[in-house]
């Protein structure tokens, strides 16, 4: 079974300029997180996903960051204009209906660096 | 607000020892899960072992076990027989039951393996 995909794996971009970061879940996971993971901090999130609705997007700033997921399989994330501060790793996740038992599986990040 | 507190920034184990890395949490629920990830160098966060809290039993995947005690608010993860291949950084986290919560993670733990 396929894991969770995640591109581009590093991105560098100057600040002010935008950034899209791609995730495809696990087939069949119904949940897909996304998580910003500043360094030397755990994963904190960002927006929650349940099919292709919004569960829980209050961490996200949303003045520059957006997120979609259509037809409830694969996610976007954006951040337009990036600021220094975004620099992180932006990790996805997915996890089944019954994910609650056994946790979420995570992809291998996108590490940005803003300039 | 649930919290998760990893108080031991960096632990150091020599091969083929034991270590244990302290996690505590703060909840007023009762229905919840708790979890540990391990994070490579590559930074995908692995699954390493959950816990339910509804059972006593602590969770128990080959080398790796947890003491779970629930009234205290404690999860704590023993590694048997360190191998070189445990060094990374440690999460614990923190999931309610019920509806797809997301997960809420510590600040980690940097394990060192020495040979």
């Amino acid at each position: 079974e396929a894991g969770v995909a995640q591109s581009p794996r590093y991105k560098i971009i100057e600040k002010r300029q935008s950034v899209a970061f791609w995730c495809n879940p696990i087939s069949g996971h119904a949940t897909l997180y996304w998580y910003q993971q500043i360094l030397g901090q755990g994963p904190k999130l960002l927006i929650q996903f349940q099919n292709n609705g919004v569960v829980d997007d209050s961490q996200l700033p949303k003045d520059r960051f957006s997120a979609e997921r259509l037809k409830g399989v694969d996610s976007t994330l954006k951040i337009q204009p990036a600021k220094l501060e975004d620099s992180a790793v932006y990790l996805c996740a997915s996890s089944s209906t019954q994910g609650a038992t056994v946790g979420a599986f995570f992809g291998q990040g996108t590490r940005l660096t803003v300039v | 607000a649930q919290t998760v507190t990893q108080s031991q920034p960096e632990m150091s184990v020599q091969e083929a020892e034991t270590v244990t890395l302290s996690c505590t949490y703060d909840t007023s629920e009762s229905d919840y899960y708790l979890f540990w990830y391990k994070q490579p160098p590559s930074r995908q966060m692995i699954l390493v072992i959950r816990q339910e809290a509804y059972k006593q039993q602590n969770a128990t995947e080959n080398r790796f076990s947890v003491n779970f005690q629930k009234a205290a608010k404690s999860f704590s993860l023993k590694i048997s027989d360190s191998q070189l291949g445990d060094a990374a950084m440690y999460f614990c986290a923190y999931q309610r039951g019920g509806s797809q919560g997301n997960l809420i993670f510590g600040k980690g733990t940097k394990l060192s393996v020495k040979p």
